[in-house]
């Protein structure tokens, strides 16, 4: 079964810094989607970024981009010019490419933007 | 555009009461949908998904059901809830293979 891991419970990081979240993943497929979601107060799940497994260029969207390492299963997200609204707890998640298959989350990291 | 609907926005309800949590997609036909629990301070858990109507996949055995009547809702239900059911539950939807896009979600507490 595929799992996703985050093994930064809390992050940190200083308003307009840079901060890098960490997330790898545990699957034999070869076809899948990567995607970071961003959960604020307000508790809905907003999608950040998704990466194409086949793609090699790291997806990138404003300043959030992410560096996917296919072999090493590693998938991390980039939070650049951090401001007070990024504060929130962020989930990696995974996707097999097969159509209709759910989610696999890893547990979430909260991130606190200090001003 | 899509949208995703949720209600209600919160609930309290008594243990051994029932349940029914309603989600319904606009802008999209065929959606596969998906019901979530998030307990406070943790990940998602998949309670269940489908792919059509009257198609129901179950990720976790527990006192809780789900059904499609119609192509864009999704009904989840219990008849008798239970402490353990408080929770945040989240609805979303995506197309076949594509992304996932979650509704603003219930607070559910059971007293």
């Amino acid at each position: 079964a595929q799992t996703v891991t985050q093994s930064q419970p809390e992050m940190s990081v200083q308003e307009a810094e840079t901060v890098t979240l960490s997330c790898t993943y545990d699957t034999s497929e070869s076809d899948y989607y990567l995607f970071w979601y961003k959960q604020p107060p307000s508790r809905q799940m907003i999608l950040v970024i998704r990466q194409e497994a086949y793609k090699q260029q790291n997806a990138t969207e404003n300043r959030f981009s992410v560096n996917f390492q296919k072999a090493a299963k590693s998938f991390s997200l980039k939070i650049s010019d951090s401001q007070l609204g990024d504060a929130a707890m962020y989930f990696c998640a995974y996707m097999a490419d097969s159509g209709n298959t759910p989610l696999v989350f890893g547990k979430g990291t909260r991130l606190s933007v200090i001003a | 555009s899509q949208t995703i609907h949720q209600w209600p926005a919160t609930l309290v309800q008594p243990v051994g009461s029932p349940l029914s949590l309603e989600c319904t997609v606009e802008g999209t036909s065929n959606p596969n949908l998906y019901w979530y629990r998030q307990a406070a301070g943790r990940g998602l858990q998949l309670l269940f998904y489908s792919v059509g109507i009257g198609q129901i996949s179950s990720e976790v055995p527990q006192n809780l059901s789900a059904s499609r009547p119609q192509d864009r809702q999704f009904i989840l239900s219990s008849k008798k809830l239970l402490l353990s059911d408080s929770g945040f539950y989240l609805c979303a939807w995506s197309g076949p293979g594509e992304t996932q896009y979650f509704g603003p979600g219930t607070r559910l507490l059971v007293l």
